[in-house]
């Protein structure tokens, strides 16, 4: 079983739909997780650390729900520069471990 | 957030040199830098965990004396692909993070690096 599972993707929709993306992991010693959000060919970048109460960044909602190794990513009115792929990051001791990541299309 | 920086962004050489990758954390100190590698429409995979005056830790089937890391200082990790080939042509990133309780990570922009 893979450390760090996403949806499969890719997710394509319209301009201002809302749309969800789950990553669960294997390791219930985990301490912190992250959504992280990467354009084609750059770097990751933070989109969120990811909270045990939730919380929320504009159209961002990040939830963690420890007891089923899960954690979730929420975006509401997507917008067209929303388009990128994300990745569920999961802190192990101090080691970063990746999500395959989900890759996101929203169209006009 | 932090600034983490990369130089060369990119690179392209011949098969059989020597590469050598810079990551610099500009605005805080690091005792921790990672380095990735991403194949294309791949996700990031943690190559080694460099560690400022120690050796570096290499992730299980990541030759350690074909990718050399040294840490020589609290800003400044070195990545040198020793010997590249067409394989090694890949994109490599860094990542530092302030010692924190969350351990944020960011990231530096990236080595594209092509072995012809």
């Amino acid at each position: 079983r893979k450390e760090v599972e996403q949806d499969p993707g890719p997710f394509n929709v319209p301009e201002g739909a809302t749309v969800a993306f789950n990553c669960t992991y294997s390791n219930s010693a985990s301490q912190s997780f992250f959504w992280y959000r990467q354009d084609c060919r750059k770097e990751p970048k933070l989109l969120m650390s990811v909270y045990s109460s939730g919380n929320e960044d504009g159209r961002f909602t990040a939830q963690l729900n420890r007891a089923s190794q899960y954690i979730s990513l929420l975006i509401r009115d997507s917008k067209l520069s929303d388009s990128a792929t994300y990745l569920c990051v999961v802190n192990d001791n101090n080691d970063m471990r990746f999500g395959a990541g989900t890759r996101l299309t929203v169209k006009p | 957030g932090a600034v983490v920086s990369q130089h060369p962004s990119w690179v392209i050489c011949k098969s059989g040199t020597s590469v050598k990758i810079e990551c610099r954390s500009l605005d805080f100190q690091a005792t921790t830098m990672f380095w990735y590698r991403q194949f294309p429409k791949q996700s990031l995979m943690l190559m080694a965990t460099s560690n400022e005056g120690s050796k570096a830790t290499y992730e299980q089937g990541v030759e350690k004396d074909k990718f050399l890391i040294n840490h020589a200082s609290l800003t400044l990790s070195t990545l040198t692909v020793t010997s590249a080939h067409p394989e090694d042509s890949s994109f490599y990133i860094c990542s530092a993070g302030e010692t924190s309780a969350y351990n944020e990570q960011f990231f530096g922009p990236g080595t594209r690096l092509t072995v012809l």
